[in-house]
């Protein structure tokens, strides 16, 4: 059972571009969660996503950051316009169902880099 | 508030036992987590606790929680080189599904 996966695993953006992280769940997990780990510091929470459905986005950046869960395919992190702050680590973490009493499953990070 | 609250380094001996300390403020916290972040890499769950517990007892980890000071340890039963990393409380909050991390603790075993 492969565990969450995540593309790509660095990317490199200049300001003013686009960057689009990929997070597939573990096989039969439906709900989804990005956090972003700035250097030396915790992660921190962003968005809880089910499918087709944002539920908690209470951590999102108000602007040109989005997140999507589609019904197919992977739930994708989209930051618009990137700027030198974002560069941080990403990471995803997917649960069979939501409630506190599930075990998150990290995947391995997206590292962005922002030039 | 949400603040979870850990000591930034450990130096330990190889072979010692290691204590990492988490603190919180928030009462209302259900399930409390440690994963351990290795350099690179993503984060691996160590174990968890619910908040009902005040002891879990897995191989060489024993976590501890005490309720009435907000006070949550992972003790390492013969610390191991394998075992430098950095390792991370985190929480869930009633109601809620989001984890609430602390600031980390950096583990190092010297030999």
């Amino acid at each position: 059972n492969a565990g969450v996966m995540q593309n790509p695993r660095h990317l490199v953006r200049r300001r003013g571009q686009e960057a689009r992280l990929r997070c597939s769940p573990m096989k039969g997990h439906s709900h989804v969660y990005w956090y972003r780990q700035l250097p030396e510091e915790g992660l921190k929470f962003m968005v809880y996503l089910q499918k087709e459905n944002i539920i908690d986005e209470s951590g999102m950046p108000k602007e040109r950051f989005s997140a999507e869960f589609p019904k197919e395919g992977p739930s994708i992190l989209r930051i618009q316009q990137v700027v030198r702050g974002d560069s941080a680590a990403y990471f995803c973490a997917s649960s069979a169902t939501g409630g506190a009493r599930e075990t998150q499953y990290f995947g391995p990070g997206t590292r962005l880099l922002v030039l | 508030g949400e603040d979870v609250e850990q000591s930034l380094f450990l130096s330990v001996r190889e072979g010692d036992s290691s204590v990492i300390n988490c603190t919180y403020t928030d009462s209302s916290s259900t399930y409390l987590y440690w994963y351990k972040q290795e350099p690179g890499a993503g984060l691996q769950l160590l174990t968890y606790i619910f908040s009902n517990m005040d002891m879990k007892q897995d191989q060489r980890l024993t976590v501890l929680l005490n309720k009435k000071d907000k006070h949550l340890s992972l003790r390492i039963a013969d610390t191991q080189t394998g075992d430098s990393a950095i390792y991370f409380c985190a929480r869930t909050i009633y109601n809620t599904d989001k984890l609430i991390f602390g600031t980390g603790t950096r583990l190092q075993v010297f030999p």
